[in-house]
């Protein structure tokens, strides 16, 4: 099993539509969990950490499920400036290195069209 | 304030010849990563500092890669002998590195053509 999977689509989605992302993850032990966006031949960014109670920030809520490791996005309302790459990041825990180190998911990709 | 800068944007290099990559993080920041991803793929871990302890090399594709840390700041990538497989774009990333709190904040990177 990968060690954070993702589906890559393309999910191809009209201005204003609702669209959710999910991701697994393998490594049970893991403590922080984020999702990313990296835009086309950008750098990633941060998008927003993913807390055990779940988190809104604006548009985007996203959930967290210990029990299933499983971790999801969802972006209401789309916007074409939403179009980007998303990855899923969850920290590394006992693969040899500390739990600083992340593990990106290769990301999955968003078209919002108007 | 100022973020994660990175040197040179770009490099053009001839197969064979070494190439050394600058990366200047986030001032405060006492973690440091190192990543590749070629076009169109994920992110590839390559290595990590954090604070005075060893780093961790584990993601080093071979022994044609190293990087350094001085002073606990400035990081520089090298790589010998390069090959035409070594293109990519080379990110660094830090991190605050406090309790759980992981966020890695990346440069533009640099992007590295093997002729």
């Amino acid at each position: 099993r990968k060690e954070v999977e993702q589906d890559p689509g393309p999910f191809n989605v009209p201005e204003g539509a609702t669209v959710a992302f999910n991701c697994t993850y393998s490594n049970s032990a893991s403590q922080s969990f984020f999702w990313y966006r990296q835009d086309c031949r950008k750098e990633p960014k941060l998008l927003m950490s993913v807390y055990s109670s779940g988190n809104e920030d604006g548009r985007f809520t996203a959930q967290l499920n210990r029990a299933s490791q499983y971790i999801s996005l969802l972006i209401r309302d789309s916007k074409l400036s939403d179009s980007a790459t998303y990855l899923c990041v969850v920290n590394a825990m006992n693969y040899g290195g500390s739990q600083g180190n992340l593990i990106f998911g290769k990301g999955t990709k968003l078209s919002v069209k108007p | 304030g100022a973020g994660v800068s990175q040197s040179p944007s770009n490099k053009v290099t001839e197969k064979g010849k070494d190439v050394e990559l600058r990366c200047d993080p986030i001032s405060g920041h006492t973690a440091l990563y190192w990543y590749r991803q070629s076009l169109g793929q994920g992110l590839e871990f390559l290595i990590y500092f954090q604070g005075n302890s060893a780093p961790d090399k584990s993601g080093l594709p071979s022994d044609r890669f190293s990087a350094e840390r001085t002073g606990g700041s400035v990081s520089t990538l090298t790589i010998q002998r390069t090959q035409q497989e070594d293109s990519a774009v080379y990110l660094c990333a830090s991190s605050l590195w406090e309790g759980y709190s992981y966020e890695q904040y990346f440069g533009p990177g640099t992007r590295l053509t093997v002729t």
